[in-house]
């Protein structure tokens, strides 16, 4: 099936500093890309729509400003948490719609720990 | 009220048993069903889709959608303890791939 990866799979930063995470489709192109946040026995939260060669459409309550998203092609999607503080520490989730199945495939989530 | 009510559990059955998730939902827009199955500190991984009312199986695993009652069901026929894990149902509207996750209900199938 098709395969959506993430990088890093876990990253530990300082808190102030920026991280950023990649997102991508590995066999198949996706016009729009999905990113969720996770908290420890909560279920997934939707961050953004990330669209390819447009701005990331956020939900209510998301920071743009903190959460910065970059599309810049069919396969890569790119969350950049910007001054990140503690209270950002989660697990950060992607996802790619694949328009030739109609299904919507996930990577394996990136662990941010802020220190 | 929120889009999807699922139960998060934890529920906790001996191996063998039959289990049955549930979620319901308010938006009739939703016209695709999903479940997927995730463990601890993984991504989540596709179990079953579909867009009717019916039932759809799938090995173990059968997925029943009632569109009239917005609900949908999971049931796991001869569980195993790898299927403990949290089992999440989606639901998203047609038009595009903007999906929303119920709570998730944790299992533990005891060996």
């Amino acid at each position: 099936g098709a395969v959506v990866s993430q990088h890093p799979s876990w990253v530990i930063c300082k808190s102030g500093t920026s991280v950023k995470i990649e997102c991508r489709s590995l066999d198949f192109q996706a016009t729009t890309m999905f990113w969720y946040r996770q908290f420890p026995k909560q279920s997934l939260m939707l961050m953004a729509t990330s669209n390819e060669g447009s701005k990331a459409t956020y939900e209510q309550g998301v920071e743009k400003d903190k959460f910065l998203i970059n599309h810049a092609s069919l396969t890569l999607s790119t969350l950049t948490v910007t001054s990140a503080h503690p209270e950002d520490s989660s697990f950060y989730i992607c996802s790619a719609g694949d328009q030739s199945t109609d299904t919507q495939y996930f990577g394996p989530g990136t662990r941010l720990t802020v220190l | 009220q929120k889009e999807v009510e699922q139960d998060p559990g934890p529920l906790s059955v001996p191996e063998g048993a039959i289990v049955s998730l549930n979620c319901t939902y308010s938006n009739s827009a939703f016209q695709y069903f999903m479940w997927y199955r995730q463990y601890s500190r993984k991504g989540p991984e596709l179990l079953m889709y579909t867009y009717s009312s019916g039932n759809k199986e799938d090995g173990r695993f059968t997925a029943q959608v009632d569109k009239s009652s917005k609900y949908i069901s999971l049931f796991i026929r001869d569980s195993q303890p790898s299927d403990s894990a949290t089992y999440l149902c989606a639901l998203r509207a047609s038009g595009g791939f903007k999906t929303i996750f119920g709570a998730g209900t944790r299992l533990f199938v005891k060996a």
